[in-house]
């Protein structure tokens, strides 16, 4: 069974540029959920997709947005980067919640901005 | 406002030694959680989990215990191994059944052959 799928796993932009970030979940996970993970803050919750919708939202500025495909495929778009936006982006995904069944992480997009 | 708070920062034990990792909480209204662990280069692992009606949960070498009224859970690993050196993560769900997860910002566990 294939895991979480993120892509690209590694890359660079500078201030002022957007960037967007895609991931695959296991076949048959219907929620799809993004976490900023960075040195200071640890992972911190972004926002979650369940069949299209947006489930929930984390604490983050409308500059970062999301969206999900009927084939529960998500993207992640952050738009005007900072440099601060520097980090390591994971998806999760699950059947329906954690308290169904686990969170499956991928290993991560990892974005630089200078 | 870090609602789930994990201390230490890192801890160093024994092969063969208990470890063990704590972690806090201040919302009261949690009633789910979890660990997972992170190797580098490697997104993160569910580990075990717990739920609030509980005090203890045991899967093999690990066991989770949960002490609501301090609003504090423990990862206990007994005996350690080389291979569980990892960044682990306690981790709550903000509502039932969603998987907005607040997490730690983790300890990083070496276990010395």
């Amino acid at each position: 069974k294939a895991g979480v799928t993120q892509t690209p796993r590694y890359l660079i932009k500078t201030r002022g540029q957007q960037v967007t970030l895609s991931c695959s979940p296991i076949s048959g996970h219907r929620s799809v959920s993004w976490y900023q993970q960075t040195p200071g803050q640890g992972l911190q919750f972004l926002f979650e997709y369940f069949s299209e919708t947006q489930r929930n939202k984390g604490n983050f500025p409308g500059r970062f947005s999301g969206r999900q495909f009927s084939n529960s495929r998500s993207e992640m778009n952050v738009s005007t980067l900072e440099l601060g936006d520097s980090a390591l982006y994971l998806c999760a995904s699950s059947l329906v919640s954690v308290n169904t069944g686990e969170l499956f992480f991928g290993e991560g997009s990892r974005l630089t901005v200078l | 406002d870090q609602q789930v708070k994990q201390n230490s920062p890192s801890l160093s034990v024994q092969e063969g030694r208990i470890s063990i990792l704590n972690c806090d909480y201040t919302n009261s209204m949690f009633d789910y959680f979890l660990w997972y662990k992170k190797y580098p280069a490697e997104g993160p692992t569910f580990l075990i989990s717990i739920s609030s009606i509980k005090d203890k949960n045991e899967d093999g070498r690990f066991t989770v215990f949960l002490n609501k009224s301090a609003k504090h859970l423990s990862l206990h690993i007994v005996p350690s191994q080389p291979g569980d050196s990892a960044v682990y993560f306690c981790a709550a769900p903000g509502q039932t059944g969603a998987n907005n997860l607040f997490f730690g910002t983790g300890t990083r566990l070496t276990v010395i052959p």
